[in-house]
């Protein structure tokens, strides 16, 4: 069945520093890809997609593109902030299923 | 759209005790997600509706745990008889007709069962 992986967290940046967080999939068909960020004791948000191949997500400074011949989704910014700190989560929709299934977070820390 | 609404915001009861979770979908989306968050086991996907109709409950955990939407406005999830280890944050969330759109969170009821 479909499936997210994501690299292990915790990360742990200075501010400006560049980020990636790698996240590769499993599916078959064609789903549609996701990042979401959740901020300590609320509720996750969405914070990019993209529903093809080559597509690229983009908000806030944060990229992903869609690599279907790496099956890979990776979440990239230029310059992180402290208000940048957060879990970020991997997630896939469609294909064989319209379950949204998520990958397990990573802890993203950023130090002043 | 005020967005996804969940009750109560935290829940702390007593191993034995009936639990329900309530959650209010955005109006006029289509599907709605219960999830399960913990340090260990991270964010599980307990069951999913379309149309106000169970579509897979795989992830409950066992017939403690029921689900039911009885209108395409609101949805619970029951837990009868809690257990300690139920404790969580439990997160509803809704999307609209398209199968592979993006959902839209509630804030979540953190439960304690003591």
């Amino acid at each position: 069945g479909n499936s997210v992986t994501q690299m292990e967290g915790p990360v742990t940046l200075s501010e400006e520093a560049f980020l990636t967080i790698n996240c590769t999939y499993t599916a078959t068909g064609y789903p549609s890809l996701f990042w979401y960020v959740q901020y300590p004791g609320e509720g996750l948000q969405l914070l990019l997609k993209a529903t093809k191949a080559d597509d690229k997500g983009s908000n806030k400074g944060f990229e992903a593109t869609y690599r279907k011949e790496t099956t890979s989704f990776h979440l990239e910014k230029g310059s992180v902030q402290v208000s940048d700190s957060a879990v970020y989560f991997c997630a896939l929709r469609g294909g064989a299923t319209n379950k949204l299934i998520f990958g397990t977070g990573t802890l993203l820390a950023v130090q002043p | 759209d005020a967005g996804v609404i969940q009750s109560p915001r935290h829940e702390v009861t007593e191993m034995g005790q009936e639990v329900t979770l309530r959650c209010k979908p955005i109006s006029g989306h289509d599907y709605l997600f219960w999830y399960r968050q913990t340090m260990m086991r991270g964010l599980e996907l307990l069951i999913y509706f379309n149309n106000n109709v169970p579509i897979d409950d795989s992830g409950m955990p066992e017939d403690r745990f029921s689900a039911k939407m009885p209108n395409a406005s609101f949805s619970t999830l029951k837990i009868q008889p809690s257990e300690p280890r139920d404790s969580a944050v439990y997160f509803c969330a809704s999307s609209d007709e398209g199968g592979r759109t993006e959902a839209f969170f509630g804030q979540g009821t953190r439960l304690t069962v003591v």
